[in-house]
């Protein structure tokens, strides 16, 4: 099955530096990469995802950019703000017919944004 | 509109009894995921209901564990003779698979659970 490693686990920035995270995959099926976002309390949230046919994507401050040849896709945040702090999650995902597939989880990134 | 919800939030029991744990999904969602989050760890998958289908069950920790989708909409999470190392957040999320493949699965807040 799939296995997704991501790092680092903790990170902290100063506010207005940019932040990156990574992850790593090993099904090279794979084909849709989420990344969510977990406020305390909270279930995640989406807040960009990218295909395996495109190598990057941009929305506003938060960008993704996926390597397929090297299996490997990140996350960056840049000018971070306080309101950035929370616990993000990567995931991989692969089709496996008849409708069904399952998002396999990294074990998330604290990120802290200090003021 | 409304999004996934999930009861209780908090749960505490004691070791070896039974708790259920319920979900509802968001209108017209025909996909439905169980996740449990331990603390310091990622989701781990535990069971997927996708329509009149049968549920894919492969993630279930062992057969304490079951969960049941009544009329392809709320859900409820059973687990049997509970165990300290249940304990964790149970996230319930699910999908309008008929939209497309490639998109979002929307979770609950979730139901943290506690064994004594």
């Amino acid at each position: 099955g799939e296995n997704v490693e991501q790092h680092p686990s903790t990170l902290s920035v100063q506010e207005g530096d940019s932040a990156v995270i990574k992850c790593t995959y090993s099904d090279s099926a794979s084909n849709y990469f989420p990344w969510y976002k977990q406020e305390l309390g909270k279930g995640p949230q989406l807040i960009i995802d990218i295909r395996s046919n495109v190598g990057e994507k941009k929305d506003q401050r938060i960008a993704v950019t996926l390597n397929k040849t090297a299996k490997h896709f990140s996350l960056h945040i840049t000018e971070t703000q306080p309101e950035d702090s929370a616990v993000y999650f990567c995931a991989a995902t692969s089709y496996s017919g008849a409708g069904s597939y399952q998002l396999t989880f990294g074990k998330g990134t604290k990120l802290s944004v200090i003021p | 509109g409304a999004g996934v919800s999930q009861s209780p939030s908090n749960k505490v029991t004691e070791k070896g009894k039974d708790v259920e744990l319920r979900c509802d999904p968001i209108s017209g969602h025909t996909a439905l995921y169980w996740y449990r989050q331990s603390l310091g760890q990622g989701l781990e998958f535990l069971i997927y209901f996708q329509g009149n289908s049968a549920p894919d069950k492969s993630g279930l920790p062992s057969d304490r564990f079951s969960a049941e989708r009544t009329g392809g909409s709320v859900s409820t999470l059973t687990i049997q003779r509970t165990q300290q190392e249940d304990s964790a957040v149970y996230l319930c999320a699910s999908r309008d698979r008929l939209a497309g493949y490639y998109n979002e699965q929307f979770f609950g807040p979730g139901t943290r659970l506690t064994v004594l």
